[in-house]
């Protein structure tokens, strides 16, 4: 099956300080890509879907100034966490849309990143 | 507007028991219904899908789910739980909306395997 790797997989931060996560498709090329977020004990939520060569599109409550998203190739999409605070430690998931796939009805998930603000 | 439901947050079954996460979903028009699982600190892995078709699916490591219309359900089965089955399994509904896929999950329901 299709892979979506993340790197980092785990990051430690000093508040106040950016970080940026990326996550690539390694065997397909994903003109969208999606960012979740997770919440201990809690669901997926949909932060943002982006595509390719074009602006994010997020989702209602998001800050788009504050999670920076750029998916500048069809293999990979990053995610910045500017200013990062306490409140913002969670676990990251992206994953990818095979443009390859007719159906396209199948996205692949990358493994996640856990991010910790100090 | 879509959503999935999960009936219980926690299931404990004994290894070698019949496995049964609830999944009830609604949605306007006809969706295509998947179920993940979860390790501990790991990204979601596919387990099964239904697009179109037969409504009994079958998925990896011996689980099935089966599409009920009639009652909005998609509810994940395995015949005999193994202690490699604890985890956390997520219901998610995908439809396409203005060209794009919209992916909602369900709240989850992390498995217990009772030696």
């Amino acid at each position: 099956g299709a892979v979506v790797s993340q790197h980092p997989s785990r990051v430690i931060c000093k508040s106040g300080t950016s970080v940026k996560i990326e996550c690539r498709s390694l065997d397909f090329q994903a003109t969208t890509m999606f960012w979740y977020r997770q919440f201990p004990k809690q669901s997926l939520m949909l932060m943002a879907t982006s595509n390719e060569g074009s602006k994010a599109t997020y989702e209602q409550g998001v800050e788009k100034d504050k999670f920076l998203i750029n998916h500048a190739s069809l293999t990979l999409s990053t995610l910045t966490v500017t200013s990062a605070h306490p409140e913002d430690s969670s676990f990251y998931i992206c994953s990818g849309e095979d443009s390859g796939t007719p159906s396209q009805e199948t996205q692949y998930f990358g493994p996640g990143t856990r991010l910790l603000v100090l | 507007a879509q959503s999935v439901t999960q009936l219980g947050s926690h299931v404990s079954v004994s290894e070698g028991a019949l496995v049964l996460l609830r999944c009830n979903y609604s949605s306007s028009v006809p969706p295509y219904l998947f179920w993940y699982v979860q390790y501990p600190n790991q990204g979601l892995q596919l387990l099964l899908k239904y697009t179109t078709g037969a409504t009994l699916v079958k998925g990896i490591n011996g689980f099935e789910a089966e599409f009920k219309k009639s009652e909005t359900s998609f509810h994940l089965t395995k015949p005999s739980a193994h202690m490699s089955d604890a985890a956390e399994y997520f219901c998610a509904v995908i439809l396409y909306s203005g060209g794009y896929q919209k992916v909602t999950f369900g709240t989850g329901t992390k498995l217990q395997v009772i030696p």
